[in-house]
């Protein structure tokens, strides 16, 4: 059964670069044709798609967060991971992980990490 | 950016009533690749149904999909108590996912 688990600092201080990771059990990350996505979710608050990125490289990025987002991918490792610079309070956000139920595609996630929440305060 | 708009915002049922979810989007869809998901506090979302009609693994045959285009309803056909929660519509049909804002299922 494949699970996901993010894990990373849980306090970041603004203007600083959150760093997260994602590690993938039950399954290789490189194995099939899958994009593997972040998505967040600020406090009380709906969800936010961030990027993705296939076991190539190859990355998709939401727009808005696009100049502030590096997606990569640690196939040795199984892991996929996300940085984003220059954060504020309104980075604050329980963040994602989760791979798509059908290859090929973005989005249609489904299994999800349990998320960890991040919190961005000096 | 395809903008999904969610209706109604919050929705107030009695167990054992039909629940009708609207998700509709700023442009056509494409391939119909729609998703639901079920969210309960503190939990990570649970994904319903993908392609817009298809559901996913485990889940009950109560919930079901439909629509094409711009307009799409997920549709409870009769309430468990378990049910309600915050229900949310994703589009996945372009190079940018985006999510509608949810719609929260209340008991009554």
């Amino acid at each position: 059964q494949l699970q996901l688990q993010e894990s990373g600092p849980g306090l970041v201080k603004p203007s600083e670069t959150l760093s997260l990771t994602c590690t993938v059990s039950g399954g290789s990350i490189s194995s099939s044709s899958y994009y593997w996505g972040w998505i967040r979710q600020p406090p009380g608050k709906g969800l936010e798609w961030i990027g993705s990125i296939y076991y190539s490289g190859s990355t998709y990025y939401n727009p808005s967060l696009k100049s502030r987002v590096t997606i990569s991918v640690d196939t040795s490792k199984n892991q996929f991971s996300l940085k984003l610079s220059s954060v504020t309070a309104a980075d604050t956000a329980v963040y994602y992980c989760a791979r798509p139920v059908i290859t090929m595609t973005l989005g249609g996630f489904d299994p999800w990490g349990q998320g960890t929440l991040v919190t961005v305060s000096s | 950016e395809i903008v999904l708009t969610q209706s109604p915002g919050t929705l107030s049922l009695s167990p054992g009533e039909r629940a009708t979810l609207s998700c509709r989007a700023s442009q056509s869809v494409s391939s119909s690749y729609l998703a639901w998901y079920q969210q309960k506090p503190g939990q990570a979302p649970r994904l319903l149904i993908y392609g817009a009609s298809s559901r996913a693994t485990g889940i009950p045959d109560r919930f079901s999909g439909s629509g094409s285009g711009t307009d799409f309803t997920l549709t409870i056909s009769r309430l468990e108590p378990e049910d309600f929660a915050v229900y949310y519509c994703q589009q996945y049909g372009s190079s940018q996912d985006t999510f509608g804002q949810g719609t929260k299922l209340e008991i009554k």
